[in-house]
């Protein structure tokens, strides 16, 4: 069973603009994680937030979690054609479990 | 070390016939996941192993599936008597037991039955 969801499923954005991804999901946890798949391979771990976090920053990336919302939000700043992949939100129990991800795709 | 790898890269088999899949993690990583992904849908949990205990298998492990990290290093994934169902990538991860840490991934194995 997936416990995060992703919103939207699909994003298409200018590069240079900002793009927003949210996540929802049912049960308490103790970190949510975030990662990236290029079309067709693994998957790349970009940053990690615990429940007792806020918000969290890695480069131009920029995560927030709501524990009382059950949610949380990636924010990629100045987008790049390279930014082009699907994203995934995961929240841990002992494993992470997936959303469905959200498709990013920058236009040039 | 250069990552989690996973072999082969693709795999096409005939229905009905049996097909393994080996993962070697990071080496100093002791929890080893198996995940399946599908076209456009999230990575699917199978199974995990703390070193070389199998700790949890997914509901969506069926019999024919077999997981097995013999000496707490490399991992093997087999699937017997495949059905056109069982087409997807095969995702390995590996991680730390403690954390929290992300997981770094495979490039994953694509099987395709036909």
């Amino acid at each position: 069973s997936q416990q995060g969801e992703e919103d939207p499923q699909a994003l298409s954005i200018q590069e240079g603009e900002n793009a927003t991804m949210n996540c929802s999901y049912k049960t308490s946890i103790n970190n949510l994680q975030w990662y990236r798949q290029n079309s067709g391979r693994g998957l790349v771990h970009l940053i990690l937030i615990r429940s007792n976090e806020r918000e969290k920053h890695s480069g131009r990336l920029r995560v927030t979690l709501d524990t009382s919302k059950k949610s949380s939000s990636l924010l990629i700043t100045a987008s790049r054609a390279a930014d082009t992949a699907s994203y995934f939100c995961a929240t841990d129990d002992d494993k992470i479990i997936f959303g469905k991800g959200t498709r990013l795709h920058i236009l040039p | 070390d250069t990552g989690v790898s996973q072999d082969p890269r693709h795999k096409i088999t005939k229905r009905g016939q049996n097909v393994t899949f080996r993962c070697d993690p990071i080496s100093e990583h002791n929890r080893l996941y198996w995940y399946r992904q599908t076209l456009g849908q999230g990575p699917e949990f199978l199974t995990y192993f703390q070193n070389e205990a199998q700790l949890e298998k997914s509901r969506l492990l069926s019999d024919r599936f077999s997981a097995e990290r013999p000496k707490g290093s490399f991992s093997t994934l087999e699937i017997q008597r495949t059905e056109q169902g069982d087409s997807a990538m095969y995702l390995c991860a590996s991680s730390l037991e403690t954390g929290p840490y992300g997981y770094t991934f495979g490039s994953g194995t694509r099987l395709t039955v036909v």
